[in-house]
């Protein structure tokens, strides 16, 4: 899978937007991109996906640039159980379907203000 | 459904000893996969069972092994514990063959320590 770049860590305020951005200039047509985010002393959890269109869900929105080099996860009012470690994950669905692991880089710490 | 279930949450032992993790995954799911997170060396993959046969392996020493049941369930298995091995060992269900991008969905782990 190829490399994600995010950066280290990031603050925001209760109740106001956060743009969360990652870069993967490497990316292929067949990557998805994922992203997951840990709570203190959670498992990951699964936040949104998308491939090329901006996607939307009940945590968050996806925006993907148009060449898919870069994308930002979007969370559209913080709340103080938003504060996590937020990872971006290419994963490859050529050949008929993602297989192995997920590989997770050091994510973006997000810190959440009241 | 009821989410991933890891059992036991919390894991004390001494060097030398051998321990045994167990997972059980989201109802109808049939690949489990195990990481370690540790804080030097963050979330590592250790190895992928799909239909009980081990479809993939991280680079972890041959001390770390696992199986796989055929009601999906999953155990691994640490010997010879060394102070390195002192982590949170998560495991993740998912559905491949419905879902083409194989989300994985997390337990809340299991945390080990090794003194």
């Amino acid at each position: 899978d190829a490399k994600t770049t995010q950066p280290n860590s990031m603050e925001s305020n209760e109740e106001e937007p956060v743009h969360l951005p990652c870069n993967h200039s490497t990316i292929s047509g067949t990557d998805y991109i994922h992203w997951y985010r840990q709570l203190p002393s959670q498992g990951p959890e699964y936040v949104i996906h998308g491939l090329t269109s901006n996607v939307n869900n009940r945590m968050a929105s996806l925006a993907i640039a148009e060449d898919r080099k870069s994308s930002t996860l979007i969370l559209h009012r913080a709340t103080l159980r938003d504060a996590a470690v937020y990872y971006c994950i290419l994963r490859d669905v050529g050949n008929g379907g993602s297989q192995g692991n997920l590989i997770f880089g050091k994510g973006t710490k997000l810190s959440v203000k009241p | 459904k009821a989410g991933v279930t890891q059992t036991p949450r919390y894991l004390i032992k001494t060097r030398g000893q051998q321990v045994t993790l167990s997972c059980s995954p989201i109802s109808g799911h049939r690949s489990v996969s195990w990481y370690q997170q540790t804080p030097g060396q963050g979330l590592q993959f250790l190895f992928e069972y799909f239909s009980e046969t081990q479809r993939n392996k991280g680079n972890f020493p041959g001390r770390f092994s696992g199986r796989q049941f055929s009601n999906s369930r999953s155990e691994m298995n640490v010997s010879t514990l060394e102070l390195g091995d002192s982590a949170l060992y998560l495991c993740a269900s998912s559905s491949p063959l419905t879902d083409i991008t194989d989300t994985q969905y997390f337990g809340p782990g299991t945390r080990l320590t090794v003194l």
